[in-house]
C-alpha cells in the first residue's frame, strides 16, 4: 500500500540553524501539506501546495517557512532560522480535500 | 472558518465496554469530516471520514462514526474496547470550499483498562 514516507524521523539542531525536513508523498496524489504538532497540542495546519505553488498557508507559516518541490518526488519544507518554539512534531500529507494521508513525522528538536 | 472541539481530553473504559469519543464542528458549508488515530511516536492514521452518502461511516478496527448535520457532531464509537485501542484520536474537519487544509481537535486521549 502507498505511503508518505519522511526523514529524517528526528532532528536536533541549535537556534539560529537552517533545517530542511524532506517528504514523499504518494506518487499520484497533487496537493500536498505540512503540519505542525508541538507537544501535548493539537496538529495545526501550515502550508497547501499544489500545482508547483502554495495554495494556503497559515499565520504560522511566516517568512522563515519555505517549502519546495525540487523534483517529481520530494516535497520539503525548510526552516531559515530555527527557534526554539520551533520544536515540534511535523507532519507531511498528500491527497486533496476529501482525504489526506499523512507521513510519519519528523520530530524537530531545537535546543 | 471550520473548527472541531472534541470534549474530553481523556477517556477511559474497561476492556469491552463502549467507546464515546465526541466531536462538534463548526463550517458554513457541508463539511468533509475525519477521525485519526495516533500511536505513541507514530503518525496519524486514518480511522473513517464523512464526505457525502451514507452518514453512519465504518471504518478500520471496528470503529464507526454518525454525522450528524442538525447536531454539527461526528461522534466516534466502537461497541467493545480493546486493549489495542488506547491511543490518541484526532477529529479533523475540511470543506470543499476552502479546499485544502484540515482543522484538528486538540485531541482525546483514550485509556483502555484491562
Amino acid at each position: 500500500e502507498p505511503e508518505v514516507t519522511q526523514t529524517p524521523s528526528h532532528q536536533v539542531t541549535q537556534m539560529g540553524q537552517e533545517v530542511i525536513l524532506r517528504c514523499v508523498p504518494i506518487s499520484n496524489h497533487l496537493y500536498f501539506y505540512w503540519y505542525r504538532q508541538i507537544l501535548g497540542q493539537k496538529v495545526e495546519f501550515l502550508v497547501s501546495f499544489y500545482n508547483n505553488e502554495i495554495s494556503e498557508k497559515s499565520e504560522i507559516f511566516d517568512d522563515q517557512f519555505s517549502v519546495e518541490r525540487p523534483d517529481g518526488s520530494n516535497f520539503t519544507l525548510k526552516i531559515r532560522s530555527t527557534k526554539l518554539e520551533d520544536s515540534a512534531m511535523y507532519f507531511c500529507a498528500s491527497g486533496g480535500p476529501n482525504e489526506q494521508y499523512f507521513g510519519p513525522g519528523t520530530r524537530l528538536t531545537v535546543t | 472558518a471550520q473548527s472541531v472541539t472534541q470534549l474530553g481530553s481523556h477517556v477511559s473504559v474497561s476492556e469491552g465496554a463502549l467507546v464515546l469519543l465526541r466531536c462538534n464542528y463548526s463550517s458554513s458549508v457541508p463539511p468533509y469530516l475525519f477521525w485519526y488515530v495516533q500511536y505513541p511516536n507514530q503518525g496519524l492514521q486514518l480511522l473513517l471520514k464523512y464526505t457525502t452518502g451514507a452518514t453512519l461511516v465504518k471504518g478500520i478496527n471496528g470503529f464507526e462514526a454518525e454525522f450528524k448535520k442538525s447536531e454539527t457532531s461526528f461522534h466516534l464509537t466502537k461497541p467493545s474496547a480493546h486493549m489495542s485501542d488506547a491511543a490518541e484520536y484526532f477529529c479533523a474537519v475540511s470543506d470543499y470550499d476552502t479546499g485544502n487544509q484540515f482543522y484538528f481537535g486538540t485531541g482525546t486521549s483514550l485509556t483502555v483498562i484491562p
